[in-house]
């Protein structure tokens, strides 16, 4: 299996920057995923890596290193509505079947 | 509207009750799951159809029964629950089980359905 760990929360001022790191284990990497789920709602899709680097859309990027095991999701300018829980899924491919496992989630609280 | 839709979204049960959980898609998927979400944990994956057939159970007990009668709908029966049950129950859909989640840019999930088991 993977193990996914991420922070249980966080908190940040309205416009600062917050970064949620996600750490994995995994055989068969193919890919970290982050979502955002606000209280009650469906995990949306926020970003894809694959290659090592930083992704960047928006206020939101995402940055991957497959050799350490590691991504992080930075949040810029925040805004009140960015308060949500933030996912860390990895895919992975099991006997050529490809498999999506999630971290805990981290909530963001975002204070004015 | 997410595209996956999940009814209803709260439920109270007792112990003893059986009731259903319904998720539909319009996005043309041909894969359905089941993923549990409790407090503070990771969402546990429970079931996963791909073009009407179960693909994967993962040891889920038998009051948990899912049912897939097309590729747009997916059913979750529940019977005898305990306590422990109570959760927030996620329906997701993408293009193929099979395929990189890559291709997919991962699931596109419902909104779930927040279940009480007293």
């Amino acid at each position: 299996g993977q193990n996914i760990d991420q922070p249980t929360e966080m908190t940040a001022t309205e416009g600062a920057i917050v970064q949620i790191n996600c750490t994995y284990q995994t055989s068969g990497f193919n890919g970290l995923f982050w979502y955002q789920q606000h209280a009650g709602e469906a995990p949306t899709f926020l970003s894809y890596n694959v290659l090592d680097g930083l992704e960047e859309k928006g206020r939101f990027s995402s940055f991957l290193s497959r050799s350490k095991g590691y991504s992080y999701l930075l949040l810029k300018e925040l805004q009140m509505k960015d308060s949500a829980s933030y996912l860390c899924a990895v895919s992975s491919l099991d006997s050529n079947d490809y498999k999506l496992s999630f971290g805990a989630g981290t909530t963001v609280t975002v204070r004015a | 509207e997410t595209g996956v839709t999940q009814t209803p979204r709260h439920l109270v049960m007792g112990m003893t009750n059986k009731k259903s959980l319904k998720c539909e898609q319009h996005l043309g998927h041909n894969a359905m799951y089941w993923y549990k979400q409790s407090a503070k944990k990771p969402l546990e994956l429970m079931f996963v159809y791909s073009l009407e057939e179960r693909v994967e159970n993962n040891s889920v007990p038998s009051r948990f029964s899912p049912e897939c009668p097309n590729s747009s709908h997916l059913f979750l029966h529940l019977h005898t629950l305990q306590p422990e049950d109570s959760a927030l129950y996620l329906c997701a859909s993408s293009q193929d089980h099979r395929a990189s989640p890559a291709a997919n840019y991962g699931y596109t999930f419902g909104s779930g359905t927040r279940l009480t088991v007293v």
